[in-house]
């Protein structure tokens, strides 16, 4: 029952460009959606995130959207850097009980010179 | 460094064997979690604790594995009886009372050969 779905295993974006990252999910219930860095050999790094009742948060660079009714987020980076070469995670949150997180399979993105 | 600690990094052992990590969480944080992560999959949810009482167990966490609280301050994650299937990053996270985010250490990088 994969709840969090990121169906791009790798995105290949060019330097200055925006690099935009997507994510689907199944469960109606999250609270808030977050994404999360990780470079190899590293634990997650937390990045930016959204509450189910926000369509839009902005942080310097990173942008998260989301659209419920199509059950979907993305992550816009702008303009990309090389140090934004790593895996990306989203995961959603039910802020009742656990509030554990639900994680995607994560999407590789890489920045070329 | 105030951040979430664990120790080791990283740790190589024999099938059949014990082991046991450590991890020191943000000091006023009293939900900690530990998660588990495999090559090209996203963390996977393993228990979590709220200050010293364990309140959430996934199925993942078959009877070889236990984890523990004492006092509310550092947790402790043994495996007994190691298979080379328990191989993975084993991630520790806290988040505090009213906060959304978890962040995590560095993880503990397990080989069981």
């Amino acid at each position: 029952d994969q709840q969090v779905k990121q169906n791009s295993p790798s995105l290949s974006v060019q330097e200055g460009r925006i690099s935009i990252l997507n994510c689907d999910y199944t469960n109606s219930m999250f609270d808030y959606f977050l994404w999360y860095k990780k470079y190899p050999a590293e634990g997650p790094t937390f990045l930016i995130s959204i509450s189910s009742i926000k369509d839009k948060n902005e942080d310097g660079r990173f942008t998260v959207f989301l659209n419920k009714s199509a059950k979907h987020l993305s992550l816009h980076i702008v303009p990309s850097q090389p140090g934004d070469s790593a895996v990306y995670f989203c995961a959603g949150l039910i802020i009742q009980g656990a509030q554990k997180l639900v994680f995607g399979q994560g999407t590789r993105l890489t920045i070329n010179p | 460094d105030t951040g979430v600690s664990q120790d080791p990094r990283h740790k190589i052992t024999k099938r059949g064997q014990n082991v046991t990590f450590r991890c020191d969480p943000i000091s006023e944080h009293n939900r900690l979690y530990w998660y588990r992560q495999t090559l090209g999959q996203g963390p996977e949810f393993l228990t979590y604790f709220q200050n010293e009482a364990q309140l959430e167990k996934s199925r993942l966490l078959s009877d070889r594995f236990s984890a523990e609280r004492p006092k509310g301050s550092f947790s402790t994650l043994e495996i007994q009886r190691t298979e080379q299937g328990d191989s993975a990053m084993y991630l520790c996270a806290s988040s505090a009372p009213q906060g959304a985010e978890a962040f995590f250490g560095q993880g503990t990088r397990l080989t069981v050969v």
